[in-house]
């Protein structure tokens, strides 16, 4: 176990369609976070798992976007109905505990194109 | 909400020398941890420093240091004896007692052989 996975690298769809991210934490971090990022911004928080459940979400976090975390190891982020607007860097981050002092261990990220 | 500053959005500095990233935030908490993120170009940000804001000592990590000016609410990021893979997007960021981190926009770091 290397770090934070995300999958895939680059997606590229079309306006209207569905998408669905992949993120596998370190396996000992009981907290998950998403994160977009958009060109020439940093992180925008959008929602974080400890375990299975989804404790926090933003309220960038529109009605087309669902996150899941079934058995509190991976996680999907799903889009539905992609508007140009979705195009960003989607980032997955992980950590260990519950202390504020803590950094998280970030994914290379996936970075969605909507054309 | 909290807010993360950074105004140098790009930044270059000369191989071996040194160089200054600044950052300010605002935040009417007294307990809160701040860190710095390094973003290479299509690479995963790192954790470069952190620091816990109840401790008055400037964090060091190598070659990186921070300058802490909890009054001034200021926390810069000084890098000595630059090197050409400290070229990247460097982002400050805030954390306190919750669960999501507050990004500045972050300052692109040119190192020039």
């Amino acid at each position: 176990d290397t770090g934070v996975s995300q999958n895939p690298r680059h997606k590229i769809t079309k306006r209207g369609q569905n998408v669905t991210f992949r993120c596998d934490p370190i396996s000992e971090h009981n907290r998950l976070y998403w994160y977009r990022q958009t060109l020439g911004q940093g992180p925008e928080f959008l929602t974080y798992f400890q375990n299975e459940a989804q404790l926090e979400k933003s309220r960038l976090l529109s009605d087309r976007f669902s996150a899941e975390r079934p058995k509190g190891s991976f996680s999907t982020l799903e889009i539905q109905r992609t508007e140009q607007g979705d195009s960003a860097m989607y980032l997955c981050a992980s950590s260990l505990g519950d202390r504020e002092s803590y950094g998280y261990t970030f994914g290379s990220g996936t970075r969605l194109t909507v054309v | 909400a909290q807010t993360v500053t950074q105004s140098q959005p790009e930044m270059s500095v000369q191989e071996a020398e040194t160089v200054t990233l600044s950052c300010t935030y605002d935040t009417s908490e007294s307990d809160y941890y701040l860190f710095w993120y390094k973003q290479p170009p299509s690479r995963q940000m790192i954790l470069v420093i952190r620091q816990e804001a109840y401790k008055q000592q400037n964090a060091t990590e190598n070659r990186f240091s921070v300058n802490f000016q909890k009054a001034a609410k200021s926390f810069s990021l000084k890098i000595s004896d630059s090197q050409l893979g400290d070229a990247a997007m460097y982002f400050c960021a805030y954390r306190s007692y919750g669960n999501q981190f507050y990004f500045g926009t972050g300052t692109s770091l040119t190192v020039i052989p």
